[in-house]
Parts: structure tokens; sequence; C-alpha cells
């Protein structure tokens, strides 16, 4: 299967700073099949980017995603507070689908 | 708005079978382009897919390898719901479970969206 591996482990960021989130394939992610989702705490995941680049509905236009084979990034342009919380990355190129361990966005 | 919501008991004993159920509201699970999948978080980690059912008459089911020995995916489209089955628990299935709609993205099962809000399933004696 397909290992996701995020990083940092965490980033501590003020608001209006610029979130740059690595995911990193251990193989090639054909298709560019790959999403972002946000976790706050004691809620479900919400998906953020498919596809690599597609923002999910009501998704605000700070959130952007990019990459390709085995190197993708989620980008926040400018961090709001509400923005603090877990991110997960996910493959869906090859079953099993799987993610990554999460980056925590935190305030600094 | 499509909404999903898990139920069933929150705590199992050890080498008992966790049984969940997802209703889907808002919408009709008998949708093509999607399945209808669950996925699970231990406390503190993260996420892992177990598996994803198709709503037609033959429920097709897709499993990860990890646990398809111990768990059955169905669906009650007359319900508009589909449910869990793990067998054998131990105290390692002790996690949030939830229930999402799966895009199908031509013949790979896609992202999870919307998720239900998830439940905390505790296996102990």
């Amino acid at each position: 299967e397909i290992v996701l591996t995020q990083s940092p482990g965490t980033l501590s960021l003020s608001p209006g700073e610029r979130a740059t989130l690595s995911c990193r394939a251990s193989q090639s992610v054909s298709s560019s099949y790959l999403a972002w989702y946000q976790q706050k705490p004691g809620q479900a995941p919400r998906l953020l980017i498919y596809g690599p680049s597609s923002r999910a509905t009501g998704i605000p236009d700070r959130f952007s995603g990019s990459g390709s084979g085995t190197d993708f990034t989620l980008t926040i342009s400018r961090v709001e507070t509400e923005d603090f919380a877990v991110y997960y990355c996910q493959q869906y190129d090859s079953s099993p689908g799987t993610f990554g361990q999460g980056t925590k966005v935190e305030i600094k | 708005q499509l909404q999903l919501q898990e139920s069933g008991p929150r705590l199992v004993k050890p080498s008992e079978t966790l049984s969940l159920t997802c209703t889907v509201s808002g919408g009709s699970i008998s949708t093509s382009s999607y399945y209808w999948g669950w996925v699970r978080q231990p406390p503190g980690k993260g996420l892992e897919w177990i598996g994803s059912i198709y709503y037609s008459g033959s429920g097709s089911t897709k499993y990860n390898p990890s646990l398809k020995s111990r768990v059955t995916i169905s669906v009650d489209t007359s319900k508009n719901q589909f449910s869990l089955n793990l067998r054998s628990v131990t105290a390692a299935d002790t996690a949030v479970y939830y229930c999402a709609r799966q895009r199908v993205v031509y013949v790979n099962l896609g992202w999870f969206d919307p998720w239900g809000q998830g439940t905390l399933v505790t296996v102990s004696s």
C-alpha cells in the first residue's frame, strides 16, 4: 500500500502567516489522486481539496493544493484563527486508500 | 443537505462483534457515482479506511485488506442505511468510527464527503 508521510508534524504560526504543509508518497500517485482534509478537535474531518487542486464546496480560496507524483502541498495563504486544526492527506490512486499521519497547525 | 449519522453500541466486549449503522438523510443512498464507507480513528491517532459499499442490488463491497477477514458491510436501500460489522474485536479496535460518502473517480474509490459526526466505540470487558 502507499504510505503517505506528512511534514512537519506541527506547524506553529501567527494569524496572517502563510502555511505550507507537505505530503510525500512512498510511490507515485498517478493522476494526482490526492485529497486534503481539515479536522478540528471533537469534529469529523472536512474535505478541503481533491484531485489535488480542486477546492470542495464552500472552501475559501486561501486554501490551495498542488503537486504531482510523490510530492504534494497544501497551502493556506493567510492563516485565520479558524484554520488552526489538524490536516490530513489521503491518496485514492491505489487500494487500499490511505491517509497521512496528519500535520497540526497551531497558534504561535 | 446530505447528512450522515452513526448509531450503535458504544461499548463492546473483547471477542464480540462491533455493529454500527449509518443513516443517510437529505438524499438517497441509491445514487450512482458514490460508494458509502467507514473510516475509523483510534484516540489521538490518524485515520484508517475500513471499507465501502455500493448501493446496487449486489451491494458491491471493497475492504481494507488489513481488516477484510473480520469486516462485513451491508446496505439497506429501503431504510437509506448502511451498516458495519467488525468481528472478534480487541482493545486495538477502540476508535471513533465515521461513516462517509465516497466519490467514485473512474474505477477508483475517491475522497470522502460528507462525513458523519463519528461515534466512539470502546472495546472493554
